[in-house]
This record gives structure tokens, C-alpha cells and sequence, in this order.
């Protein structure tokens, strides 16, 4: 079945430096991710999307980036910042193209 | 704030009583999705409306569990005779329904069973 899933579960980096957070997926059918980021006590935040058309896409000091020939995904974001602390997560389309499945999450701690 | 809103965002009840959680989407999205989630996992897929209709639930939504979103608007999830299982987050998502789209969440609903 649809999988997905993250290389690391926690991720320490200095304030400062670039955070590379990674996902690996299963459908090679998906043709639509989200990185959300979720921080304690409130719901995922979308941060940024990228379709399968696509193998970079860059927003406000966040990349993503998808290689489709391994499906892995990539968060990359830039100047590390404290309040960038939170959980991580990649979601797949499913499918059917109507909801998203997701993975554990990797946690992001960002150390002074 | 317009985003997407839940209520309560703390529940705690006892071993088989009965429990509802509402959603408000944002306005303009006719679409409705519940998630739950336990602690260090992602969110699962519970169930979607689009609109009033309920159009795919999860394997997950045991038959405890009813949604419904009457006019379209708000939905509520219930869960009847609950179970120590059932403590998790409860999320509400919603998007619009052109194509593929974000979900926007809630900030959840915390249900702790006693």
C-alpha cells in the first residue's frame, strides 16, 4: 500500500545554519505533497507544495525538493531560526486525490 | 482570524460516555476532512465531506464514529461509548475543491478518555 515516511526522526541544528529535513514515499502515482509544519498544541501549518510536473520549488527561505526517480522528498530551510522548532511533516496525495497520507514527522530542534 | 475553527480544543470524559467536537471551515471551502492523531504520528485520515456529502471514510472510522455536515457549513464528529483508545487529537481540515489543494487545519480538538 501508500507509504510514507521519514529518514530521521530528529533533527538538532545550529541557529543560523540550513536545515535539510528528508521523506520518502511509496506511490510513485502521487503527483501532489505538502510539507507541513506543526507546532505543540495547534493543528499542521501548510508550508509549502510542490506537484510531481515539478522537481524544485522555493518559497520564503523554505525549498522543496522532489526527486521522482527514488520518490524523496526534501524540506530545505535556510537561516535556521528558533522559531522554526516544530514538528515536520511530508503528506502524499492519496490515489484518489482526495485526502493526504502522512508521515511520523521529524522533529526540528534549533539550539542557540 | 478566517481560518479553520474547533470546539472544544480540550475534552475529558469518562469511559463510555458519549462525545461531540465541532468544525468550522473556512468559509469558502466546500471541503471537510477529519484526522486524528496520536502522539509522535501523523495525522490519519478519518473522513472527507464534500459540501453536505459524505464521500469516503476511513477504515479507522469504526461504527462509534459518525460525521455529519448538515447545511454544508460546520460539521461535527461524534464518538458514542468511547474507549481509552480513542484519547488523541481530533483534526479538522478543510480546502477548496478545484483541483488539488492544501488542506488548511484546526487546531484540533484534545480528547482525553478517564
Amino acid at each position: 500500500g501508500e507509504s510514507v515516511g521519514l529518514h530521521l526522526p530528529t533533527l538538532s541544528v545550529q541557529e543560523g545554519d540550513n536545515s535539510i529535513i528528508n521523506c520518502a514515499y511509496s506511490n510513485s502515482a502521487s503527483d501532489y505533497f505538502i510539507w507541513y509544519k506543526q507546532e505543540s498544541g495547534k493543528g499542521p501549518q501548510f508550508i509549502i507544495d510542490i506537484r510531481s510536473n515539478m522537481d524544485k520549488r522555493q518559497g520564503q527561505r523554505v525549498t522543496v525538493l522532489l526527486n521522482k526517480t527514488v520518490k524523496h522528498l526534501s524540506l530545505q530551510i535556510a537561516a535556521t531560526q528558533p522559531g522554526d522548532s516544530a514538528v515536520y511533516f511530508c503528506a502524499e496525495m492519496d490515489n484518489y486525490g482526495q485526502n493526504f497520507v502522512f508521515g511520523p514527522g521529524t522533529r526540528l530542534s534549533v539550539l542557540p | 482570524d478566517t481560518g479553520v475553527s474547533q470546539d472544544p480544543r480540550h475534552k475529558i470524559t469518562k469511559r463510555g460516555q458519549n462525545v461531540t467536537f465541532r468544525c468550522d471551515p473556512i468559509s469558502e471551502h466546500n471541503r471537510l476532512y477529519w484526522y486524528r492523531q496520536t502522539l509522535g504520528q501523523g495525522p490519519e485520515f478519518l473522513t472527507y465531506f464534500q459540501n453536505e456529502a459524505q464521500l469516503e471514510k476511513s477504515r479507522l472510522l469504526s461504527d462509534r464514529f459518525s460525521a455529519e455536515r448538515p447545511k454544508g457549513s460546520f460539521s461535527t464528529l461524534e464518538i458514542q461509548r468511547t474507549e481509552q483508545g480513542d484519547s488523541a487529537m481530533y483534526l479538522c481540515a478543510s480546502s477548496l475543491s478545484t483541483g488539488v489543494q492544501p488542506q488548511h487545519f484546526g487546531d484540533g480538538t484534545r480528547l482525553s478518555i478517564l
